[in-house]
């Protein structure tokens, strides 16, 4: 069965653009998360969705980021405009009333 | 500030040895999970301990929770090359919210 799948796998840019992180839940979880991982602070949970409704915003870090989830099928993480200390490894990972299954991430290097 | 706090940080061992990690808090959860995390791949969950005082065997892994539910620990016998990786506790704050440890770092050196 395929887990949940994140794409860029690597992500490279310039200070000032946009990122756009992209993340398939499995099939019939209707919970997804979005995580960032970083040597200094962790794993920290950005946002949490049920049923493609936001529930809890109060870790995306500022107005800068936004998180959308269209469909039960697919979710985006944005970041615009991105700067240097958003630097690290962002994760999705979504559940059925059950434990959380992560993706491989996505390592954003913003320069 | 991380609810969690895990020892050590990094740990290298060689082949045959046995180790102990720890995850310590203040603080008391309804279950805590631990997840075991390889380069460029994500977290995956290896156990959740729900009950005080609770002992779960995986194989070479044994993972017990704290009788007050604020501290768990996870012992690997006889580790392997394979057990190399970064593990992670987290506990449970809510029905969808965890706080992760900062991980601790195991090299099992052949």
């Amino acid at each position: 069965d395929a887990g949940v799948i994140q794409s860029p796998r690597h992500e490279v840019t310039e200070m000032g653009q946009e990122v756009t992180l992209r993340c398939k839940p499995i099939s019939g979880h209707n919970s997804l998360f979005w995580y960032r991982q970083t040597m200094m602070r962790g794993l920290e949970l950005l946002i949490y969705f049920n049923n493609n409704v936001p529930i809890d915003d109060s870790g995306m870090p500022e107005d800068r980021f936004s998180a959308k989830m269209p469909n039960a099928s697919f979710s985006t993480l944005k970041i615009q405009p991105s700067e240097p200390r958003d630097s690290a490894v962002y994760f999705c990972a979504s559940s059925f009333h059950g434990p959380q299954h992560f993706g491989d991430g996505t390592r954003l290097s913003i320069l | 500030t991380q609810l969690l706090e895990q020892s050590p940080q990094f740990l290298s061992i060689q082949e045959g040895e046995n180790l102990t990690v720890y995850c310590n808090s203040s603080s008391v959860f309804s279950s805590l999970q631990w997840y075991r995390q390889e380069p460029g791949e994500g977290p995956v969950l290896l156990v959740t301990v729900v009950t005080g005082g609770e002992v779960k065997k995986l194989k070479r892994l044994t993972f017990q929770f704290g009788d007050a539910r604020k501290d768990s620990s996870l012992h690997i016998t006889a580790a392997q090359p394979g057990d190399t990786g970064l593990y992670l506790c987290a506990g449970e704050l809510n029905d969808y919210k965890l706080s992760f440890g900062a991980g601790t770092t195991v090299t099992v050196r052949a």
